[in-house]
């Protein structure tokens, strides 16, 4: 059945390490989507990606990165810059039109910092 | 600045009775307006939605209220049920240029449906 797979459900990280949490797709959407949500707050756009091998910055990019080589495929990289990394971490999907598409989103990541 | 304002962190209401959850905005160019419902450690699950053009769509027990003079949509949930306790983000979306539409959402409410 269709749907956004995240994985690990849980990822712990130690300090200077660069980690990787996985989304995948079988929706056969264009669009792809990290959001991060911490405690209290709404969820917070870190990078989106409309097409494959093409991906915009969202508001809080910085110490994120991502790729996007195969439709299916967003993977976002967590690295040691990102000096607050603790958060619940989601991925989405859409598809492209007029603006009145709906995200639909993965069951999220748990990041911790050891 | 904070563009999707929902200014109630939480709401408690009897089994039954209606829920009304309401969401504020400040950027007359948002034109697509979501609820999405949250469980703790899950992904929010889209609910409802309503484009600018309108100012109703129901959806069940659902109903979206848009109040574009005022800025103001609301959810309303009747009758509402205790599986409905939950965290409830109100979204928009607006163009942000070439073919790329984003989302902005509110910080939620956490709705509880005492039996």
């Amino acid at each position: 059945d269709g749907g956004i797979t995240q994985s690990p459900k849980y990822l712990f990280r130690k300090e200077g390490q660069n980690v990787t949490l996985s989304c995948e797709q079988n929706l056969n959407h264009d669009a792809m989507y990290w959001y991060r949500q911490d405690p209290g707050q709404g969820l917070r756009l870190i990078y989106y990606s409309q097409i494959v091998n093409d991906f915009q910055k969202g508001d809080i990019a910085e110490g994120y990165s991502v790729s996007r080589e195969k439709k299916e495929s967003f993977p976002l990289t967590v690295t040691s810059a990102q000096k607050n990394p603790t958060a619940f971490y989601l991925c989405a999907s859409s598809t492209l039109g007029q603006g009145e598409e709906t995200q639909y989103f993965g069951p999220g990541t748990r990041l911790l910092v050891l | 600045d904070q563009q999707v304002k929902q200014n109630s962190p939480s709401l408690s209401v009897q089994e039954g009775r209606i829920s009304i959850l309401n969401c504020d905005y400040t950027n007359s160019m948002f034109d697509y307006f979501l609820w999405y419902k949250k469980y703790p450690a899950e992904g929010p699950t889209f609910l409802i939605s309503i484009s600018s053009i309108k100012d109703k769509n129901e959806d069940g027990r659902f109903t979206v209220f848009l109040n574009k003079s005022a800025k103001h949509l609301s959810l309303h949930i009747v009758p509402s049920q205790p599986g409905d306790s939950a965290v409830y983000f109100c979204a928009a979306s607006s163009y942000s240029g070439g073919s790329n539409y984003k989302l902005t959402f509110g910080k939620g409410t956490l709705l509880t449906v005492n039996p």
